[in-house]
């Protein structure tokens, strides 16, 4: 069965630091590009970043260039976002996804950050 | 960067067809991509290349995409389709990369 499972969120000051990872399972974890896509409470989806099959390219919305880096393990089967300089409206469920050819199958159920002091 | 517009919201008797849209400049000219997601559940692709269904899905779910405006079609809605329904495609013309559409609700009366 192909699984996402993701880790990592938390509450955080705004300012502060923090790592999501994402295991996968059941697929080869190299064959295939990744995302993570963020849902704000009571908001819809938002693309966050994405990650090619290598790491080798890589790409950010705007509202969280400069900010966040996407990599991921091929060895590990994990796919990683580093959160940094974290601001109140990047409260939200973090998910990622399986990027198949431009859509997004499967995606895992999320790990919620809170951005508040 | 290239926006989605979505009705917030489309009610539909039991039985009966549910249409969701979803405009864009000339996204006839894309492919798109739509995903059912129920309350406290992870984000489902129902539809993707604008009319293809994933494997599990039923046939009920079809989907169309021409000139301005890309349609996902609801056929005998049943009482469990109610969700939150967005599209998506690729915009490969900025940085933005993958756009989502802001949802659509639907409500099977």
């Amino acid at each position: 069965e192909v699984q996402l499972v993701e880790s990592g969120g938390g509450v955080v000051r705004p300012g502060g630091s923090l790592r999501l990872s994402c295991a996968a399972s059941g697929f080869t974890f190299d064959d295939y590009d990744m995302s993570w896509v963020r849902q704000a409470p009571g908001k819809g989806l938002e693309w966050v970043s994405g990650i090619n099959w290598n790491g080798g390219s890589t790409g950010y919305a705007d509202s969280v260039k400069g900010r966040f880096t996407i990599s991921r393990d091929n060895a590990k089967n994990s796919l990683y976002l580093q959160m940094k300089s974290l601001r109140a409206e990047d409260t939200a469920l973090y998910h990622c996804a399986r990027d198949k050819v431009g859509w997004f199958d499967p995606w895992g159920q999320g790990t919620l950050v809170t951005v508040s002091s | 960067s290239y926006v989605l517009t979505q009705p917030p919201s489309v009610s539909v008797a039991p039985g009966k067809t549910a249409r969701i849209t979803c405009g864009g400049n000339n996204i006839g000219s894309k492919s798109v991509h739509w995903y059912q997601q129920k309350p406290g559940q992870a984000p489902v692709l129902v539809i993707y290349y604008d009319s293809d269904r994933p494997s599990g899905i039923p046939e009920r779910f079809s989907g169309s995409n021409s000139g301005n405006t890309a349609t996902l079609t609801i056929s005998r809605v049943e009482a469990g389709d109610e969700a939150d329904y967005y599209c998506q495609v690729w915009d490969s013309s900025s940085d933005h990369h993958w756009v989502f559409g802001g949802g659509t609700k639907l409500t099977v009366l």
